[in-house]
């Protein structure tokens, strides 16, 4: 069964420092694998996604994770914060049934701080 | 394009009363749908989905129920509703590897 694991809940970095945000999966089969940011009361945005291709994904609005299977991560970067990168992040993987599922993990606050 | 519509974007109602959430898509046919719900300070949870017309697997046992009465349309329901069902309710549909969420819908259960 696949699963995900974000570690940290809260995260707080200053305006332009680096972001990082850690998230490990576990999964029987080759996964894919999503970031989502969501905003407060928003629905889910898609930041970013693997689905088997290049191991180094670049998303929107400056964001990239890199896919290393032999560490079983895909944490998400972003070079320099902006006070509006401040949201919940969230780390999926998608179910290896045909139902097309998505797991989560229990999703990262990040803080940016001016 | 693809659009997913999820109303009303906020509700509060008192326990015990009835509960039905609607969901549509638009653009696409034959999507696979999602209920998932965000209790507060709580990752996303997957309550229900669909990967067809009448063909709703539940995920977790609880006091809801979805119905998907035509391709492009899922409905959460509630016959009564408990405290516990207070939280923030996301529709989603996907194809292949692409995933759409609707907006949400902020249930407050007093």
């Amino acid at each position: 069964a696949q699963s995900v694991t974000q570690l940290g809940s809260h995260v707080s970095v200053s305006e332009g420092a680096l972001v990082l945000l850690r998230c490990n999966y576990s999964s029987s089969v080759p996964p894919y694998l999503f970031w989502y940011v969501q905003y407060p009361n928003q629905g889910l945005q898609l930041l970013l996604k693997y689905t088997s291709a290049a191991t180094l994904v670049k998303g929107i609005n400056g964001f990239e994770a890199e896919f290393k299977k032999s560490e079983t991560s895909f944490h998400l970067t972003k070079p320099s914060a902006h006070m509006s990168d401040a949201a919940e992040y969230f780390c999926a993987v998608k179910g290896s049934s045909n139902t097309g599922k998505l797991i989560f993990g229990q999703g990262t606050t990040l803080q940016v701080k001016p | 394009s693809q659009t997913i519509h999820q109303w009303p974007a906020t509700l509060v109602q008192p326990v015990g009363s009835p509960l039905s959430l609607e969901c549509t898509v638009e653009g696409t046919s034959n999507p696979n749908l999602y209920w998932y719900r965000q209790a507060a300070g709580r990752g996303l949870q997957l309550l229900f989905y669909s990967v067809g017309i009448g063909q709703i697997s539940s995920e977790v046992p609880q006091n809801l129920s979805a119905s998907r009465p035509q391709d492009r349309q899922f409905i959460l329901s509630s016959k009564k509703l408990l405290l516990s069902d207070s939280g923030f309710y996301l529709c989603a549909w996907s194809r292949a590897y692409g995933y759409t969420f609707g907006s949400g819908t902020r249930l407050t259960v007093v």
